[in-house]
């Protein structure tokens, strides 16, 4: 069963725009993590923000910040004063944290957003 | 510090052959896992290595294998390749339960 949905294909917003990346999981673990990645078309994988189903406040990395409802199992990002290079694909990602998962990661199907000028 | 290094970055193997693909982590990582990233099933894991030892397995066949080596570096195997095998792969390195980073991926193309 897929356990990350992100159920918007495209995105679209104008530079220096915020724009929100919707996200939402499935897990019946209490301890996990929640991650989002940054995919331009030159295909390397970047991190950009991380937060644990323990923490309270939501995750802040410049100006990605993190959206985390708990009860609602979403995991939204948010990026403040989009700029242009930041045309990509984006991928949420959750690892559950039971002995056997390791660090393995189970991926949303990608958001691609254009910034224009 | 050097990131994750994949080589080779582009690979052509025709149908039924085999292909080795490397994975050279981060300096002081220990965790080495590599995933399949495909247009129709997205990003796939394919399994992890920690200290030489796989640790997690993904759902893919027996043709996917991999070894990690006493400095971490790391292969992944295919077999008898098929078109379907067509895909990015990428390496992974973390120091442990921390964010995964991740190499610029090796393109295969089976025809």
């Amino acid at each position: 069963a897929q356990k990350i949905t992100q159920t918007q294909p495209g995105m679209f917003v104008q530079e220096k725009e915020a724009v929100t990346l919707d996200c939402t999981y499935d897990t019946s673990d209490q301890s996990y993590g929640l991650f989002w990645y940054k995919q331009p078309s030159s295909g390397e994988m970047i991190f950009l923000i991380y937060q644990g189903s323990y923490d309270e406040q939501n995750a802040t990395e410049g100006r990605y910040s993190l959206n985390f409802q708990k009860a609602r199992k979403s995991a939204n990002l948010v990026i403040s004063a989009s700029q242009l290079g930041d045309s990509a694909m984006y991928f949420c990602a959750m690892r559950e944290d039971s002995n056997q998962a390791g660090t393995a990661l189970i991926f949303g199907k990608g958001t691609t957003l254009s910034v224009s000028s | 510090k050097a990131g994750v290094t994949q080589t080779p970055r582009y690979l052509i193997k025709t149908r039924g052959q085999q292909v080795t693909l490397s994975c050279s982590p981060i300096s002081g990582h220990r965790s080495v896992s590599w995933y399949q990233q495909t247009p129709g099933q997205g990003l796939q894991f394919l399994f992890e290595y920690f200290s030489e030892t796989q640790r997690n397995k993904g759902n893919f066949p027996g043709r996917f294998s991999g070894r990690q080596f006493s400095n971490s570096r790391s292969e992944m195997n295919v077999s008898t390749l098929e078109l379907g095998d067509s895909a990015l792969y990428l390496c992974a390195s973390s120091p442990g339960n921390s964010p995964l980073h991740f190499g610029n991926g090796t393109r295969l193309t089976v025809t």
